[in-house]
C-alpha cells in the first residue's frame, strides 16, 4: 500500500545533540513538507520541497535543516540550534499544490 | 500574512446532532480548500476538499464554500462519539503553500 512513513515515533534528544527524523514516501508525489504541532496549537510549515534536490524555508525554518536527494525522501535535522524542539512533527506529500496532503503518522520528539 | 481563522472550541453537541464547523479565510486568492480531522496523538487525515462555490457532500460529511464572504464551513450529520476529534481547516492558492487554521476541537455526546 502506498504512503508516507515516518520514523521514530518516538524520539528524545539531549541538550546540544543533533536528530534526525526520517520521511519516506511511496506515493511517487513530487512534493513533501514539514510542519511542527506544539499542544493545542496549529500546524506551523518548517521546509517545504517541490522537487528533487530544492528546498525552501517554511515559517520556523530557524533551527532545522533537510535534504532532497531522493524523490522518496525528506529527512529533517533538528540542530542544536533550535532551542525549544520538544513537539510533534509531521511529515506530509502531495501531488500538487492545489491537491489535498497526506500525512505521516508523526515523531514526538522530546528534549530531555 | 495569509490566515485562516477557527473557533477552537471545544464544540459540544449530542449525539445525532448535527455539528457545524466554520472557517475564514484572508487570502481572495485561495482556490482549494480541505478539512482534516486528527484524532488526539494522531496525524491528519483528509476528509473533504471542495473547490467552487456552493455544497459538497460526501456520506455524513458536507462542505460549504462561499468566496465572497472567504467562508468555508463542514457540517456533520447525525454525529457519533467517533467523530470527537479536532477539525483543521486549510486553504491553498496556485503557487502557494497551504494554511492551515489553528483548528477546532468537537465533542460528540453520548
Amino acid at each position: 500500500d502506498g504512503g508516507i512513513t515516518q520514523s521514530p515515533k518516538y524520539l528524545f534528544r539531549k541538550e546540544g545533540q543533533n536528530v534526525t527524523l526520517s520521511c519516506e514516501q511511496n506515493l511517487n508525489h513530487d512534493a513533501m513538507y514539514w510542519y511542527r504541532q506544539d499542544p493545542g496549537q496549529g500546524l506551523r510549515l518548517i521546509y517545504y520541497s517541490q522537487i528533487v534536490n530544492d528546498f525552501q524555508k517554511g515559517d520556523i525554518a530557524e533551527g532545522y535543516s533537510v535534504s532532497r536527494e531522493k524523490k522518496e525522501s525528506f529527512p529533517l535535522t533538528v540542530t542544536s540550534a533550535q532551542k525549544n524542539p520538544t513537539a510533534f512533527y509531521l511529515c506530509a506529500s502531495s501531488i500538487g499544490q492545489l491537491n489535498g496532503y497526506t500525512f505521516g503518522s508523526g515523531t514526538r520528539l522530546t528534549v530531555v | 500574512q495569509k490566515e485562516v481563522e477557527q473557533n477552537s472550541g471545544p464544540l459540544s453537541v449530542p449525539e445525532g446532532a448535527i455539528a457545524s464547523l466554520n472557517c475564514t479565510y484572508s487570502d481572495r486568492g485561495s482556490q482549494s480548500f480541505f478539512w482534516y480531522r486528527q484524532y488526539s496523538g494522531k496525524s491528519p487525515e483528509l476528509i473533504m476538499s471542495i473547490y467552487s462555490n456552493g455544497d459538497k457532500e460526501d456520506g455524513r460529511f458536507t462542505a460549504q464554500l462561499n468566496k465572497a464572504s472567504q467562508y468555508v464551513s463542514l457540517l456533520i450529520r447525525d454525529s457519533q462519539p467517533s467523530d470527537s476529534a479536532t477539525y483543521l481547516c486549510a486553504v491553498s492558492g496556485y503557487g502557494q503553500n497551504f494554511v492551515f487554521g489553528p483548528g477546532t476541537r468537537l465533542s460528540v455526546l453520548p
